[in-house]
């Protein structure tokens, strides 16, 4: 089956820094969504982004589908952001379910 | 937002006793999923529901667990005999077709065997 990698699996940053976290796939997808795991366990979509560039406040994903990898991108990081970020996908062929990736854990310190 | 609601948020049980998880997808989605999360592991699928039948399972989903749709808005899954390793946050999800639109998921309901 297709297999999803993440990278890296561990960040620390101060609060107010950039980063960058990625996601490489091993065969082509047609739906990629990032998903923010929080504190509590509830798993927040933040992006629905099979290709291409999106947008969403501090945040930001762009998926390039051709070379099977996606990168998130959080700029200005708060405390909040803190948490494991997964990256999950979906193959035709497997049609009816999501593979997730084994997550990043972000860790923001004050 | 509509949203995929998840009871009981925590549920606490004995071993060999049957457990049934609760779910209310989001009204007008007709994929429904179940996901398994052991703590600090990543997110693994358990089984997709469409038409009041499974349409895919894992190996984690041996004879065990079942999945039904009793009504119009209810999505349950049940354990019929719990085991130590089953343990876990659930969590059911829904989307509105099967390939080219995102999942929501709930927020889990966290599964205590003792």
């Amino acid at each position: 089956g297709i297999q999803v990698e993440q990278s890296p699996p561990d960040l620390i940053l101060q609060e107010g820094a950039n980063s960058t976290l990625r996601c490489n796939f091993s065969d082509s997808v047609n739906n990629l969504q990032w998903f923010h795991q929080n504190p509590w366990g509830q798993l927040i979509n933040l992006f629905y982004i099979p290709s291409g560039t999106k947008q969403n406040g501090r945040l930001s994903a762009t998926t390039v589908a051709t070379e099977r990898y996606s990168l998130l991108y959080i700029s200005s990081s708060q405390t909040t952001d803190s948490g494991v970020y997964f990256c999950a996908v979906v193959r035709y062929s497997s049609a009816s379910k999501i593979i997730f990736g084994s997550g990043t854990r972000l860790s923001i310190r004050p | 937002e509509p949203e995929v609601t998840q009871t009981p948020s925590h549920q606490v049980t004995q071993m060999g006793q049957e457990v049934i998880l609760r779910c209310v997808p989001i009204s007008n989605h007709l994929y429904f999923y179940w996901y398994r999360q052991i703590l600090g592991q990543k997110v693994e699928f358990l089984v997709s529901f469409y038409n009041n039948e499974i349409s895919e399972k894992s190996e984690i989903f041996d004879d065990q667990f079942s999945v039904e749709r009793p009504d119009g808005s209810n999505f349950t899954l049940k354990i019929r005999s719990t085991k130590l390793e089953d343990s876990a946050m659930y969590f059911c999800a829904s989307s509105e077709v099967s390939n080219n639109s995102p999942l929501h998921f709930g927020n889990g309901t966290r599964l205590t065997v003792t």
